[in-house]
């Protein structure tokens, strides 16, 4: 069965550290991972995807790593800010015919605080 | 903003109320998606759909009822809807089925159910 598992569950800095937030996936044949940022009361926003040859990926402050030996993904923030707050979601795409099909993780809670 | 828009954000209905849900997206994408967002439990998708066709419902309740009149736009009609039913309610949007994963979502519709 496809999974994705996040940890932690809910993760609470200050202002200006960094921190790393983990996917662990068992999902088959692996297509492509996503992560999503979701600010509360909005949709996820995508925020990097890496496919099975990439092994790091970043979007200015954010960088995803991907292990696809271990199915492993991290998710780093560098220099957080409070704008950060919000869920981080890593979404595994199995490829299948005609398409792709998702597998979403629970999500990891980023609190920001002064 | 992510180009997908839905109304209402926020909905109150009691068990016997017949409402519905509305998704519109201008970014000239050709598959729509509803999905499910309950606390704490991944994103559950709930129906697909590909130049206005149904192509995956994924053993919805029949109080559950899509429609898609065209490209752009997505409905969903909710009826005798139970308690459990209380969760945020979110639309995507992708260029093709084949991308199934590059998905843009709207801001969702929370949803509670009395």
């Amino acid at each position: 069965k496809n999974q994705v598992e996040q940890s932690p569950q809910s993760l609470i800095i200050l202002e200006g550290k960094n921190c790393t937030l983990q996917c662990n996936y068992t999902v088959s044949p692996f297509s492509n991972l996503r992560w999503y940022k979701q600010d509360t009361g909005r949709g996820p926003v995508s925020l990097t995807i890496m496919t099975f040859s990439e092994n790091t990926k970043s979007n200015g402050r954010y960088t995803a790593t991907l292990d696809a030996d271990t199915k492993q993904s991290s998710l780093h923030i560098t220099a957080s800010q409070l704008s950060d707050s919000a869920s981080y979601i890593c979404v595994v795409s199995a490829r299948r015919g005609g398409g792709n099909k998702l597998t979403f993780g629970t999500g990891t809670q980023l609190k920001v605080e002064l | 903003e992510t180009g997908v828009t839905q109304t209402p954000r926020h909905l109150v209905m009691g068990m016997t109320n017949k409402k519905s849900l509305k998704c519109e997206q201008h970014l000239g994408h050709n598959a729509m998606y509803w999905y499910k967002q309950s606390a704490k439990k991944p994103l559950e998708l709930m129906f697909v759909y590909n130049f206005k066709e149904q192509t995956e419902n994924n053993s919805v309740p029949s109080r559950f009822s899509p429609e898609c009149p065209n490209s752009s736009h997505l409905f969903l009609h909710l009826h005798t809807l139970q308690p459990e039913d209380s969760a945020l309610y979110l639309c995507a949007s992708s260029q093709e089925l084949a991308t199934y994963n590059e998905q843009f979502f709207g801001p969702g519709t929370r949803l509670t159910v009395l």
